[in-house]
């Protein structure tokens, strides 16, 4: 299957802290990528869908300043929370698609104190 | 808006039996369906992938239905082991855009 990672694993942070998670396009180049948020015993939910070259397209209620997401490559996208708080606290998962189906990285837990 | 339910929320069997995980969708307008795996603290694993054309997909021990008219999908899991708990995530795609998913079913497989 197709690989992707992300990094980091695991962060925790201050409040009002920047935190940035990248995600890798490790076997082929993704001009889209997408990210996604789980709380606890939640279900996957969509975030962004990131656009090389060109804005990300956010989903209802996701604050676009809040949430930076930059897909500069076609190897690589980011997200970098901006002045996290407690309640950002989750699992973001970025994931790539190809032939109909998705391949998710291995998340990254972050814990905003 | 496209929802996705799973039924049950979790479940615990002793090893050997076989079982049955459920999800619903509301809107039958799909272009595939997808059952993952989620092990705590890790990401997703991707099981079966369901064509909307296709009624099932089998892999191994794993066998996925298919009815999209009645909007439902099930994931069935012959002689499970303990090595199969995890939490089981079924994923609709609703045409051109990203999966929608269901909240999991968090399966025990006690040995």
């Amino acid at each position: 299957g197709a690989v992707v990672s992300q990094h980091p694993s695991r962060v925790i942070c201050k409040s009002g802290t920047s935190v940035k998670i990248e995600c890798r396009s490790l076997d082929f180049q993704a001009t889209t990528m997408f990210w996604y948020r789980q709380f606890p015993k939640q279900s996957l939910m969509l975030m962004a869908t990131s656009n090389e070259g060109s804005k990300a397209t956010y989903e209802q209620g996701v604050e676009k300043d809040k949430f930076l997401i930059n897909h500069a490559s076609l190897t690589l996208s980011t997200l970098t929370v901006t002045s996290a708080h407690p309640e950002d606290s989750s699992f973001y998962i970025c994931s790539k698609e190809r032939t109909d189906t998705q391949y998710f990285g291995p998340g990254t837990r972050l814990t905003v104190l | 808006k496209q929802e996705v339910t799973q039924i049950p929320a979790a479940l615990s069997v002793p090893e050997g039996e076989n079982l049955v995980l459920n999800c619903s969708f509301t809107d039958s307008a799909i272009y595939n369906l997808q059952w993952f795996r989620q092990d705590p603290g890790k990401g997703l694993t991707s099981l079966l992938l369901i064509q909307s054309s296709q009624r099932e997909q089998t892999s191994g021990r794993l066998n996925a239905s298919l009815d999209k008219s009645s909007g439902r999908s099930t994931l069935y899991i012959a002689a499970s082991q303990p090595g199969d708990s995890a939490t089981y995530l079924c994923a609709v795609k609703p045409g051109n855009t990203p999966l929608v998913f269901g909240k999991g079913t968090r399966l025990s497989v006690i040995a």
